[in-house]
């Protein structure tokens, strides 16, 4: 198994443009999610999705959008990138985000100029 | 929401020594999970325990729901042991909404 995989690694966006963030599971997880961390503010969460179809948001969703076509996929979309955004991007995931562990992917370092 | 705090925020162990990390909550939770971000920022899980203890070699950790806390144990520091510890909790109103403490920033030197 891969794991969570995200993609890609490193971005860098001018302020304006737009971008997706890619994540991917291949445990057959129900619950997925996408957290940023920022120096001195730990881990926020951003949106997440208990299966399927179902996406609800976290503590800083603005300026993000998510959608759940598929129960692998859970793609994360910037719509016009603000410097504030920049950050490293974690996604997760776990059986049913309640009463299992959640596995991270490996990040991804996102700068926005 | 419900407040996580953990301490101490900063811990320089020699190899070999051992070393306890604590984390309270304001509020009762039905999910509490450890993790250990690596130099290289790799986020770990090393156990999902909202309560009880539970042991995985040199590591092992405690939650007391009732006081509201839960304590992680170190055994026998290594190098490898380095980086930055979370606790991170889930209350039963807010379902799928882990929420993270501001972690523990372990060095072990050699």
């Amino acid at each position: 198994n891969a794991g969570v995989t995200q993609t890609p690694k490193f971005q860098v966006l001018k302020t304006g443009q737009s971008m997706t963030l890619q994540c991917a599971q291949d445990m057959n997880h129900e619950y997925m999610s996408w957290y940023r961390q920022d120096p001195g503010m730990g881990l926020r969460l951003i949106h997440y999705s208990v299966g399927a179809g179902i996406t609800d948001q976290g503590e800083v969703p603005n300026g993000y959008n998510v959608s759940r076509s598929t129960t692998e996929d859970f793609p994360l979309r910037l719509l016009s990138a603000a410097p504030s955004q920049t950050s490293v991007y974690f996604c997760a995931s776990s059986a049913d985000g309640h009463n299992s562990p959640l596995h991270f992917g490996n990040g991804t370092r996102l700068t926005v100029t | 929401g419900i407040q996580v705090e953990q301490s101490p925020p900063d811990l320089i162990l020699q190899e070999g020594a051992n070393s306890t990390l604590r984390c309270n909550f304001s509020d009762s939770v039905n999910n509490l999970q450890w993790f250990h971000q690596n130099p290289w920022g790799q986020l770990i899980n090393l156990f999902y325990i909202p309560s009880g203890t539970k042991q995985n070699g040199r590591l092992s950790a405690t939650t007391v729901a009732t006081e509201r806390y839960s304590l992680l144990y170190i055994s026998s520091s290594q190098t490898t042991d380095s980086g930055v510890y979370f606790c991170a909790v889930e209350r039963g109103d807010s379902w799928g909404k882990l929420q993270f403490g501001a972690g523990t920033q372990v060095v072990v030197t050699p």
